[in-house]
Order: structure tokens, then C-alpha cells, then sequence
């Protein structure tokens, strides 16, 4: 399979845990991203990345969050004491080399109880 | 008020019906338009891609922005039960540094068999 993999596809956690998220992106894609979904909602940015450069954030992502992408191919995300608001979709994107379109992953479903 | 504003839905139509899902948008900035298909616990999936005002074909899609008018609609001709999805339009505006996609909350489509 040469699609975006993310893991694992579902992570049920304590509030006041941390929990890590990891994504694959297609392996010529050098922009990744990450965005999050709400039920009923589409996805909102969090932030991407241009191989191991984090070139935007944006404000939804708060101190507990943290998004690497050490080498320039896979990427984590990490929440650190996770609350129930954070329960949500994470999606994993990787950009084709044009500029033009945005490959997703199954994403993460994250629920805090 | 959202930058882009979508119905919610949701739509049901007869198999073989003509579907026309539609989105506007506040920013004039935008220049960049897509159309995603999402079905239940998957990542959005991109249908269309268009950059000017006008209409782009590809099968039975057929995506139409007015940029005087900040709308852009889908059309789906002979639509299939296949085609029961959430479909999300989302855009951006594709600046240097400036790369994140705005969603619409998604149109939940039915189609009847």
C-alpha cells in the first residue's frame, strides 16, 4: 500500500495522559500535515511540515501538542495531558510534489474519557 | 461567521438523480478550490481540484467555481448508492508559507438504490 498510513487507527486514553501519533506519508511527498476532525465538522489545520522544517502552526495547536518530523519522512504527534476536549479525528495529509493535491490518511480516532 | 459555509445536509436523492452540492466562502483570497469525498471512518478523498472560475469535468463530476460571487458548487450526474458519502469542499490560498486548506462542515449525500 503506497497511501498515507497512520497508527494506530484508534487510541482510547485517560484525561491527564499523553498520548503519540504516528504518520507515513507517500514516500516522494516532501510536505506533510496535520489536521483534525470533529464529528460533524471538516478538518481544521494544525500544521505541516516541509521535510524536517515546521513551517506553520496554527493557533489551535496548543503547548500540549507537538508535531516532529525528525528525518523528513515519518512524522509524530504528541498531546501531553490530554483533556476530553481533545478527543477527536487526527488525519495525517502529504502533498505531491506540484503543490496540488492533498493525500489523507485513515487517521487516528482519539477519544479521552 | 465561518470563512466557508456549507449545508449540512443531509441529501437524499434517487439513484441516477443529478446532485448539486454547493459552498460559499468570505475570503476573496482563496484561489485554490477542491472537492473531498469522506465516507464513514476514512480520510477525505480528493475528487476536484480547480484554480480559476469556470467549470472542470471528469467523469460524472463536474466542479464550478464563480469567484465573483465567492460559490462553487459539484455536480454529480448519475449518481450511485457508491456515491453515499460526506463530501467536503475546502480551499486555500497557496502562498508561500501559507499552504493550510480551510474546510466546509461537509454535505452528508444519500443516494437511494
Amino acid at each position: 500500500d503506497t497511501g498515507v498510513s497512520q497508527d494506530p487507527r484508534h487510541k482510547i486514553t485517560k484525561r491527564g495522559q499523553n498520548v503519540t501519533f504516528r504518520c507515513d506519508p507517500i514516500s516522494e511527498h516532501n510536505r506533510l500535515y496535520w489536521y483534525r476532525q470533529t464529528l460533524g465538522q471538516g478538518p481544521e489545520f494544525l500544521t505541516y511540515f516541509q521535510n524536517e522544517a515546521q513551517l506553520e502552526k496554527s493557533r489551535l495547536l496548543s503547548d500540549r501538542f507537538s508535531a516532529e518530523r525528525p528525518k523528513g519522512s515519518f512524522s509524530t504527534l504528541e498531546i501531553q495531558r490530554t483533556e476530553q476536549g481533545d478527543s477527536a479525528m487526527y488525519l495525517c495529509a502529504s502533498e505531491t510534489p506540484t503543490g496540488e493535491k492533498l493525500f489523507f490518511g485513515s487517521g487516528t480516532q482519539l477519544s479521552v474519557l | 461567521q465561518k470563512e466557508v459555509e456549507q449545508d449540512p445536509g443531509p441529501l437524499s436523492v434517487p439513484e441516477g438523480a443529478i446532485v448539486s452540492l454547493n459552498c460559499t466562502y468570505s475570503n476573496s483570497a482563496f484561489q485554490y478550490f477542491m472537492w473531498y469525498r469522506q465516507y464513514s471512518r476514512k480520510g477525505p478523498e480528493l475528487l476536484m481540484y480547480t484554480y480559476s472560475s469556470g467549470n472542470k469535468e471528469d467523469g460524472r463530476f463536474t466542479a464550478q467555481v464563480d469567484k465573483s460571487s465567492k460559490y462553487i458548487s459539484l455536480f454529480i450526474r448519475d449518481s450511485q448508492p457508491s456515491d453515499s458519502a460526506t463530501y467536503l469542499c475546502a480551499m486555500t490560498f497557496m502562498d508561500t508559507g501559507r499552504r493550510a486548506l480551510t474546510f466546509g462542515s461537509g454535505t452528508r449525500l444519500q443516494v437511494q438504490p
